[in-house]
């Protein structure tokens, strides 16, 4: 039963389009949501985060976007550069904070010159 | 970096054999998780620790025990392992609305 969902493997995007990963949950209890990066052989590095009190959060080139009816947030990257290249995991929780989190299988992002 | 650190990185082992591996961290946070991560499936909780000697199972915690009697270092134990925990375990920290992560420990059992 998996409460996170990511639903496609992987994506493929040229250099400087937009990337979109997407990630739905199951659990209406959830309230905070994360987006992690992995690299091969390394730990997931935190990217960006929203509360269920906000529909859209920014960082840089970073915005999460989050639909609560719909149960469904994306993460759009623009424009997308070669070392976005990465596994990206969606995570959510519970407690308007990052205690016990619960992942996506995670989105395999490859960005093509 | 949140000053995580784990041991071993890589190890190989054989069925029915213990394992122990260790996480520890220099920044004194309260909250330490251990994690697996296999293909298809994402990263799972095993166990969670909310303080020295307060510790919990999370999703897959089945074969697996956990302890903190340091705040600084959290062990994560398969007594017993088996094929079906050859996986790459991940230590992590929250810190307010964040986890940080080590760089994890590939473990192989034979």
């Amino acid at each position: 039963d998996q409460q996170v969902k990511q639903n496609s493997p992987s994506l493929s995007v040229q250099e400087g389009r937009i990337s979109i990963l997407n990630c739905d949950y199951t659990n209406s209890m959830f309230d905070y949501f994360l987006w992690y990066k992995k690299y091969p052989a390394e730990g997931p590095t935190f990217l960006i985060s929203i509360s269920s009190i906000k529909d859209k959060n920014e960082d840089g080139r970073f915005t999460v976007f989050l639909n609560k009816s719909a149960k469904h947030l994306s993460l759009h990257i623009v424009p997308s550069q070669p070392g976005d290249s990465a596994v990206y995991f969606c995570a959510a929780s519970e407690n308007q904070g990052a205690q016990k989190l619960v992942f996506g299988q995670g989105t395999r992002l490859t960005i093509n010159p | 970096d949140a000053g995580i650190t784990q041991s071993p990185r890589h190890k190989v082992t054989e069925t029915g054999t213990p394992v122990t591996l260790r996480c520890h961290q220099t920044e004194n946070h309260r909250y330490m998780y251990w994690y697996r991560q296999d293909p298809g499936h994402g990263l799972r909780l095993i166990h969670y620790s909310y303080g020295v000697k307060d510790t919990d199972k999370g999703e897959v915690s089945d074969g697996y025990s956990v302890s903190r009697s340091k705040t600084e270092d959290f062990l994560l134990t398969l007594e017993s392992a088996t094929s079906s925990q050859t996986s790459v375990y991940f230590c992590a920290i929250s810190e307010r609305n964040e986890q940080f992560f080590g760089p994890g420990t590939r473990l192989t059992v034979l």
